[in-house]
């Protein structure tokens, strides 16, 4: 079983809607949970960090936590062509920040 | 405000050459220090951290190695690269304190074994 799973995509939304990411962690011992956005050949920027169950918003973004079911998605309102890159989940667990990441998931915000 | 540099953007390599990525911190002091490799369609694989000078732990056991000479420079390293270090080679950088402080990364290095 993969430590952050997260389904590959692409995940395809029209411009406007809401793109609803998830990702799935293994370790119930996770304490810090991040969102990373990805453009094509860069390199990750971090958009959102979660630290308690329920939802944190920043913008646009809103970042859900369920740490029973060991669950983190990321919604996008208003979702804009600018906002199509792969989307990294990363679940830090222990002092030193052992950070593991997902594989990704692709968005692709049509016009 | 805290910056990272790592150098150089891009890097074309034959086999067997040896290999040297450098990653310095500003703004900051005895930060937490990452190198990452993203393989072509892959996830991002931690390499190697280091938590202090000199202090280097290493997830993957392979022909890299990585040293810290300085507190906020991380140097990635090879004697002898091989076709499967090919990929987008990460520097990072935490606050040393706290399980709630992300990682912020460099602008990377692609490199390509030929």
């Amino acid at each position: 079983q993969k430590e952050v799973e997260q389904n590959s995509g692409p995940l395809s939304v029209p411009e406007g809607a809401i793109a609803s990411l998830n990702c799935t962690y293994s370790d119930r011992v996770s304490q810090s949970f991040f969102w990373y956005r990805q453009y094509s050949g860069k390199s990750p920027e971090l958009i959102m960090s979660i630290y308690s169950n329920g939802d944190k918003e920043d913008g646009r973004f809103t970042a859900q936590l369920n740490k029973a079911s060991q669950y983190v998605s990321l919604l996008i309102r208003d979702s804009q062509p600018s906002d199509s890159a792969t989307y990294l989940c990363a679940v830090a667990t222990g002092g030193y920040q052992k950070v593991t990441f997902g594989t990704g998931t692709k968005l692709q915000v049509i016009p | 405000s805290q910056t990272i540099h790592q150098w150089p953007a891009t890097l074309v390599q034959p086999v067997g050459s040896p290999l040297s990525l450098e990653c310095t911190v500003e703004g900051t002091s005895n930060p937490n220090l990452y190198w990452y490799r993203q393989a072509a369609g892959r996830g991002l694989q931690l390499l190697f951290y280091s938590v202090g000078i000199g202090q280097i732990s290493s997830e993957v056991p392979q022909n890299l190695s990585a040293s810290r000479p300085q507190d906020r420079q991380f140097i990635l390293s090879s004697k002898k690269l091989l076709l499967s270090d090919s990929g987008f080679y990460l520097c990072a950088w935490s606050v040393s304190t706290g399980w709630d402080s992300p990682l912020h990364f460099g602008n990377g290095t692609r490199l390509t074994v030929t």
